[in-house]
């Protein structure tokens, strides 16, 4: 199946400071999902990328998906302490199904 | 909120017992997933229903069953706990309409843990 590659797995910042995770594949990806999960939580979709090259922006959150539809970043400009969480890329594929292969996730911490 | 509910929230369990995650929606959607999380793996998909009795198996779906006999419960069952079951363990669902783009509604888990 479809494999999606999330780097970094941990970051550590100090609250004001930029933030990127990043989502890679081999192959094409049809599109990019991003979910956010706060400690002891479940995830919560924030944003869906379809079109090459396609960046979306949520206040401090920016979101681009890739010229070639092999990667997608999520870049928050300084972070706050409720920024903390585990972010995920996923990718639905290309079934009728809707089943999304997830990244490995990146566990973002905030230091106050 | 999507009236999505897990039941149980907890459970401790041993090597060898059968356990049974619930799944339970209000809205009448089509598509129900289990997922497990587990550190590094981020989240890995186990079965999925795309109707009443309609289902399939995911990346890890060795050593799990599902069933669905009515739309709002997707069941989730262990026949024979392991360790490497240890997990949390997470119901989602697909709005009816949204096509293969949906987002996915997730529960609030079921953490499970195989003595």
């Amino acid at each position: 199946g479809q494999q999606v590659m999330q780097i970094p797995q941990y970051q550590h910042v100090q609250e004001g400071e930029d933030f990127t995770t990043y989502c890679n594949s081999s192959t094409t990806l049809s599109n990019i999902q991003w979910y956010k999960q706060r400690p002891g939580g479940h995830p919560v979709f924030l944003i869906q990328l379809v079109k090459s090259g396609e960046v979306k922006k949520q206040k401090r959150l920016t979101f681009q998906f890739g010229e070639a539809k092999k990667n997608s970043s999520l870049h928050i400009t300084a972070t706050q302490t409720t920024d903390v969480g585990t972010y995920f890329c996923a990718e639905a594929g290309g079934t009728s199904y809707g089943k999304l292969t997830f990244g490995q996730g990146t566990i973002l911490t905030v230091h106050p | 909120d999507a009236g999505i509910t897990q039941s149980p929230r907890h459970k401790v369990t041993e090597t060898g017992t059968p356990v049974t995650l619930r799944c339970h929606q209000t809205e009448n959607h089509r598509y129900m997933y289990w997922y497990r999380q587990d550190p590094g793996h981020g989240l890995r998909l186990i079965h999925y229903s795309y109707g009443v009795k309609d289902t399939d198996k995911g990346e890890v779906s060795d050593g799990y069953s599902v069933s669905r006999s009515k739309t709002e419960d997707f069941l989730l069952t262990l026949e024979s706990a392991t360790s490497s079951q240890t997990s949390v363990y997470f119901c989602a669902i697909r709005e009816t309409g949204t096509g293969i783009l949906g987002e996915l509604f997730f529960g609030e888990g079921s953490r499970l843990t195989v003595l």
